[in-house]
């Protein structure tokens, strides 16, 4: 059964870079059929995808966050990670892992998911 | 930006049909857009419900069911149960490798 799971700081300061890392157990991250991506749920509020990377370092962004986000793959240690820059208190969200597909078809099938960490950022 | 539209709020009976609408702020929603819906539970990671537009995951009761309405994308809740009060997100897929999730439907059964 594959497993995610969400690794990092729950709390981060204004103006500083959040760092998130989701190892992943089960499989390999370097299946050809699926990319890794990450999405944001502020507290109360809906869900933000956020971007998503294939084994190989293709990434896709979300075009509202691009100029902060960084998403990259260590498939030697089967985890990839999220860096978002210069954090605000709008980033405070629990933060989710996540495979989906990666044809147009199952793209937006988001099958696997870790259990989510809440990170807030501090003023 | 493209902004996908859900319904808020939304009650049904128990035992009543309920039809949840996933939108666009502007165009139409087609089968090209591969929309998927998810349950979420307060607390919980969301869980897949469908996806391609009408392609039930794996465990799930055929009491929910997808298609495409008029302009919209469509989930269906058919006998509606107390443990389907929670939220449920619609994601488009907009090519190019980005996907959109929808406001989200809080839905009550009362």
């Amino acid at each position: 059964q594959l497993q995610l799971q969400e690794s990092g700081p729950g709390l981060v300061k204004s103006s500083e870079t959040l760092s998130l890392t989701c190892p992943v157990s089960g499989g390999s991250i370097s299946s050809s059929s699926h990319y890794w991506g990450w999405i944001r749920q502020p507290p109360g509020k809906g869900l933000e995808w956020i971007g998503s990377i294939y084994y190989s370092g293709t990434t896709y962004y979300n075009p509202s966050l691009k100029s902060r986000v960084t998403i990259s793959v260590d498939t030697s240690k089967n985890q990839f990670s999220l860096n978002l820059s210069s954090v605000t208190a709008a980033d405070t969200a629990v933060y989710y892992c996540a495979r989906h597909g990666g044809v147009d078809w199952n793209y937006g099938l988001f099958d696997y998911w870790g259990q989510g960490t809440l990170v807030t950022v501090s003023s | 930006q493209t902004v996908v539209t859900q319904e808020p709020s939304f009650s049904v009976s128990p035992g009543g049909t309920v039809t949840l609408t996933c939108g666009l702020s502007s165009g139409s929603v087609s089968t090209s857009y591969h929309p998927s819906w998810y349950q979420q539970i307060p607390g919980q990671a969301p869980r897949t419900l469908i996806y391609n537009t009408n392609t039930r995951s794996s465990g799930v009761p055929d009491r929910f069911s997808g298609s495409i309405l008029g302009n919209k994308a469509a989930l269906t809740i058919t006998g509606a149960q107390a443990d389907d009060e929670c939220s449920y997100y619609c994601v488009l897929y907009m090519g190019s490798g980005i996907v959109v999730f929808g406001g989200g439907t809080k839905l009550t059964v009362l």
